[in-house]
């Protein structure tokens, strides 16, 4: 079975500095990975994913994240942090279970708190 | 017009009535989804139906049922609600077509059990 760990549960930074997002997976496989945001009273918005080819791959509002195999890693990046990206973020693996299903496993999420 | 709506948004009830989400979609989309997100536990999948004819139990399913009324429709239900269901539910779709299996998620109910 799969799982996603985001050791941060909380991260506070500074508007407009950068900012890295840490998550780490585990599943036997190249897995689907996915970024979701997740505004105060919203539902979540899929910033980006990553199921083949390119490493590094580009989301919105200027995000991107790269896939590292050899570390199971699957970090969320932004140059350049803006006081909207204030929000939970969360990170997902989607493998196949025994049965075929394509799951969906999602972390425990990140609180972004940004300040001026 | 999202393509995602949940009713009731928020809903304020008392132990042991019976309680029932509603989710809607107009993306087309086969699959739906049911998940409850708990601060600090991220979300954990309660129910999911690949169509009408198919519903299968997540990782928290007790005390919980589901109805597929038709593809664009999955209702949750909580037959006899207790405090501990209390949490922020969310209802997802997505599409078999689709490679990456993204799934796509509603505005979420709050739902507050006394």
């Amino acid at each position: 079975a799969q799982s996603v760990t985001q050791p941060d549960i909380h991260i506070t930074v500074s508007e407009g500095a950068s900012l890295e997002l840490r998550c780490n997976y585990s599943y036997g496989a190249t897995p689907y990975l996915f970024w979701y945001v997740q505004s105060p009273g919203q539902g979540l918005q899929l910033l980006l994913k990553y199921f083949s080819g390119d490493t590094l791959v580009q989301g919105i509002k200027g995000f991107e994240a790269e896939f590292k195999r050899s570390q199971s890693s699957f970090n969320l990046r932004k140059p350049s942090v803006h006081w909207s990206d204030a929000a939970e973020y969360f990170c997902a693996v989607g493998a196949r279970d025994s049965g075929g299903y394509q799951k969906v496993t999602f972390g425990t999420g990140t609180k972004l708190q940004v300040i001026p | 017009d999202a393509d995602v709506t949940q009713t009731p948004r928020n809903r304020i009830t008392k132990t042991g009535k019976r309680i029932m989400l509603e989710c809607s979609q107009t993306k087309g989309h086969d699959r739906m989804y049911w998940y409850r997100q708990d601060p600090g536990l991220g979300l954990r999948l309660i129910y999911y139906s690949f169509d009408v004819k198919d519903i299968n139990k997540g990782e928290i399913s007790d005390g919980y049922s589901v109805s597929r009324q038709a593809q664009a429709k999955f209702s949750l239900s909580l037959e006899s609600a207790i405090p501990n269901q209390t949490a922020l539910y969310f209802c997802a779709t997505s599409d078999w077509e689709l490679s990456s299996h993204e799934q796509f998620f509603g505005p979420g109910t709050r739902l507050t059990v006394l």
